[in-house]
């Protein structure tokens, strides 16, 4: 059972655009949400996050929006670099268990 | 600061071999976790630790598979004997408890088993 989905396995933007990258759930009693950035050969890099009691949270070009009611999440950037070329993953949690659950990661390629 | 250290960086072996892996986790951070990370998909949790008590380790292979942090710091995961769908991505991770979801990963050893 796939709790965190992200249903787009690649994203090709051009540099200045916007990215947007987007997640679903399945389980409601997860409370924060997060993004998560990785290059190829390092590990996962915190990114940003979201409370369940918010609906958005930003971060200079970075800015994260939450529809409880339609249990999805996603992730702007504006406007996107080329240095923003990774793979991103979704994620959430449970506070009180604390046990991060991730999706399967969207690639994301900006192009100068 | 240091960040989360992982060794060895790559490490091939033929099936049915040990192996082992090792982690330093950020100092002060109690919470240490181990994930695994297939090809093409997100990282999938092993094991956690608070401290040095394992508080969840229902997705650790059991039969193959374990985990040890002793005195609460540095972690060590093993496989023996290792099977050729072992070969993948092994990240280590730590935390604080009041940051909820906010991990810091090492830079994760690949396994290649022949």
């Amino acid at each position: 059972d796939q709790q965190v989905k992200q249903n787009s396995p690649s994203l090709s933007v051009q540099e200045g655009r916007i990215s947007i990258l987007n997640c679903d759930y399945t389980n409601s009693m997860f409370d924060y949400f997060l993004w998560y950035k990785k290059y190829p050969a390092e590990g996962p890099t915190f990114l940003i996050s979201i409370s369940s009691i918010k609906d958005k949270n930003e971060d200079g070009r970075f800015t994260v929006f939450l529809n409880k009611s339609a249990k999805h999440l996603s992730l702007h950037i504006v406007p996107s670099q080329p240095g923003d070329s990774a793979v991103y993953f979704c994620a959430a949690v449970t506070s009180n268990t604390g046990k991060l659950i991730f999706g399967q990661g969207t690639t994301l390629q900006v192009k100068p | 600061e240091a960040g989360v250290v992982q060794s060895p960086r790559y490490k091939i072996i033929e099936k049915k071999q040990p192996v082992a892996f090792w982690c330093n986790p950020i100092s002060g951070h109690n919470t240490l976790y181990w994930y695994l990370q297939n090809l093409g998909q997100g990282p999938e949790l092993l094991i956690r630790y608070e401290n040095e008590e394992a508080v969840d380790d229902s997705q650790l292979p059991k039969d193959r598979f374990s985990a040890e942090r002793l005195k609460g710091v540095d972690s060590t995961l093993k496989i023996q004997p290792a099977e050729l769908g072992d070969s993948a991505v092994y990240l280590c991770a730590s935390s604080l408890r009041d940051s909820p979801g906010e991990l810091f990963f090492g830079e994760g050893s690949r396994l290649t088993v022949l």
